[in-house]
C-alpha cells in the first residue's frame, strides 16, 4: 500500500480529456515536496513525463500537464490518443519514511 | 545518445546472491546521482537505492538495508547493485535510472530497459 494513492484505472475516448490524481499527506506532497510523473507503455521502461509538478521534459507533448494543490497532485491528458494507453505513476519524497515513493500506478485505457 | 544498459539478472535460489550492473553512456556519469528501481511482476514501481555522484552517500529502502548494496565506478561509467539473502519477493524487473535534483526534489530522467531477477528454487 503506497503512501501516494492513485486510482487503479481511468479511461476515456479518443480526443477526450482525462485526469489522474495522486493523493498524499502532510509528510510528502503536503510538506511541499514536488510531484513527478512517469509513463510506462506496455512492455517498456518508465519514461519521465512531468517533473517539478508542472514541467515537461523536451519531447513530451503539451497535451500532458501537471498540477499540485495541498496534499494532492494531478496529471491531465487532453486530446487523448490511442498511444497514450499506458500505466502512469506519480513520485515524490516522504519525510516520515525518508524515502522516495511512487504511487501505486494508474492504468489508462483509451476506449 | 544518453543510454543506460542493465545486466546481471537471472535465476537465483532463495538465499543466494546476485550483482546487477548498469553501464552508462552519452553523458558525464560522474556528475549524476544514480538510482535502482524495481517492479515486481504485474505490480508498481518501488524505489530501491540511490547513490551520490562521488559515492559519498548511499540511500536505501529500509527493508533492503543490509541485504542490498549500491556502488559505482565512475572510471567505468557504471553503477552496481549487490543483492544477497535473496527472497522470492525480490523477484522482478530492476531498472537503473539517472537522477536529477531540483532544489530538494529528486526525480529520474533517464531509465534503462531493466534486467530481470527471478528468485526461485
Amino acid at each position: 500500500q503506497s503512501v501516494l494513492t492513485q486510482p487503479p484505472s481511468v479511461s476515456g475516448a479518443p480526443g477526450q480529456r482525462v485526469t489522474i490524481s495522486c493523493t498524499g499527506s502532510s509528510s510528502n506532497i503536503g510538506t511541499g515536496f514536488d510531484v513527478h510523473w512517469y509513463q510506462q507503455l506496455p512492455g517498456t521502461a518508465p519514461k519521465l513525463l512531468i517533473y517539478g509538478n508542472i514541467n515537461r521534459p523536451s519531447g513530451v507533448p503539451d497535451r500532458f500537464s501537471g498540477s499540485k494543490s495541498g496534499t494532492s497532485a494531478s496529471l491531465a491528458i487532453t486530446g487523448l490518443q490511442a498511444e497514450d494507453e499506458a500505466d502512469y505513476y506519480c513520485q515524490s519524497y516522504d519525510s516520515s519514511l525518508n524515502i522516495w515513493v511512487f504511487g501505486g500506478g494508474t492504468k489508462l485505457t483509451v476506449l | 545518445e544518453v543510454q543506460l544498459v542493465e545486466s546481471g539478472g537471472g535465476l537465483v535460489q532463495p538465499g543466494g546472491s546476485l550483482r546487477l550492473s548498469c553501464g552508462a553512456s552519452g553523458f558525464t556519469f560522474s556528475t549524476y546521482w544514480m538510482t535502482w528501481v524495481r517492479q515486481a511482476p504485474g505490480k508498481g514501481l518501488e524505489w530501491v537505492a540511490s547513490i551520490k555522484e562521488d559515492a559519498s552517500e548511499e540511500d536505501y529502502l529500509d527493508s533492503l538495508r543490509g541485504r542490498f548494496t549500491i556502488s559505482r565506478d565512475n572510471a567505468k561509467n557504471s553503477v552496481y547493485l549487490q543483492m544477497s539473502s535473496l527472497r522470492a519477493d525480490d523477484t522482478g524487473l530492476y531498472y537503473c535510472a539517472r537522477g536529477r535534483w531540483q532544489q530538494f526534489n529528486y526525480y529520474m530522467d533517464v531509465w534503462g530497459k531493466g534486467t530481470t531477477v527471478t528468485v526461485s528454487s
